[in-house]
């Protein structure tokens, strides 16, 4: 257990709805990484945001949008889906926001998306 | 942008059997890293590696920073049923203050008994 927690585990919706997905850091990390794994493009990163910041933004297309609340979940937000972003979508967390020596980013176990 | 090419893309392998991988990049990185990931979770730091040359043990693990900095090997020694998985290389890149991750396609290990 990484001590990320994502919800939910699954969700299958149809194109064009909208869904949130949810990630909860660990304890004390103040960095927050999305990233989507699918078969063609692998794991590939989306945004990350640093105490309620953006501070990078990956291939992530502009139908998607994230946020860091003030309690340091971040939630990540697809519209307009599109059968294509059918995928698992990976939250991770680090203890700081990236500057000096690497910082191990610990991953969660991923929301499972189908869009039918 | 920066890719990682890992190889090979997939493995069989008897168990006891030493297993190697190796993951190239046309740019430098300062970091490596190796990451398994196993079904229905997310990927797990096994090694990371900050210097050039450096070699690094975690167990039945070793892996290699290359000296040019462009590749890195990770080696799997007696393989076991439980090393099955997906095992992806990875290198931070760094942006101002970021630190996101490009990985590799991933080499799928199986481990036959």
């Amino acid at each position: 257990d990484s001590g990320v927690t994502q919800t939910p585990k699954h969700l299958i919706t149809a194109t064009g709805q909208r869904v949130t997905l949810r990630c909860s850091p660990r304890s004390g990390d103040l960095s927050v990484y999305w990233y989507q794994q699918s078969l063609d493009q692998g794991l590939q990163f989306l945004i990350q945001y640093y105490n309620g910041e953006e501070r990078a933004k990956g291939n992530i297309l502009e139908r998607f949008s994230a946020q860091q609340f003030p309690d340091l979940h971040s939630e990540l937000n697809l519209s307009s889906l599109e059968l294509g972003d059918s995928a698992l979508y990976f939250c991770a967390s680090s203890v700081a926001s990236g500057t000096g020596r690497f910082n191990e980013q610990f991953f969660g176990p991923g929301t499972r998306l189908t869009v039918l | 942008g920066q890719q990682l090419n890992q190889s090979p893309q997939s493995m069989f392998i008897q168990e006891g059997e030493d297993v190697s991988m190796n993951c190239t990049s046309s740019s430098i990185f300062n970091t490596w890293l190796w990451y398994k990931q196993e079904p229905g979770e997310g990927p797990v730091l096994l090694i990371a590696l900050y210097k050039a040359g450096e070699l690094t043990s975690n167990g039945r693990l070793t892996a290699q920073f290359g000296i040019t900095r462009k590749d890195s090997f990770l080696n799997i020694s007696a393989s076991i049923p439980s090393d099955v998985g997906i095992y992806f290389c990875a290198g931070p890149l760094s942006s101002g203050s970021a630190r996101q991750l490009t990985f590799g396609s991933g080499t799928q290990l199986t481990v036959l008994p």
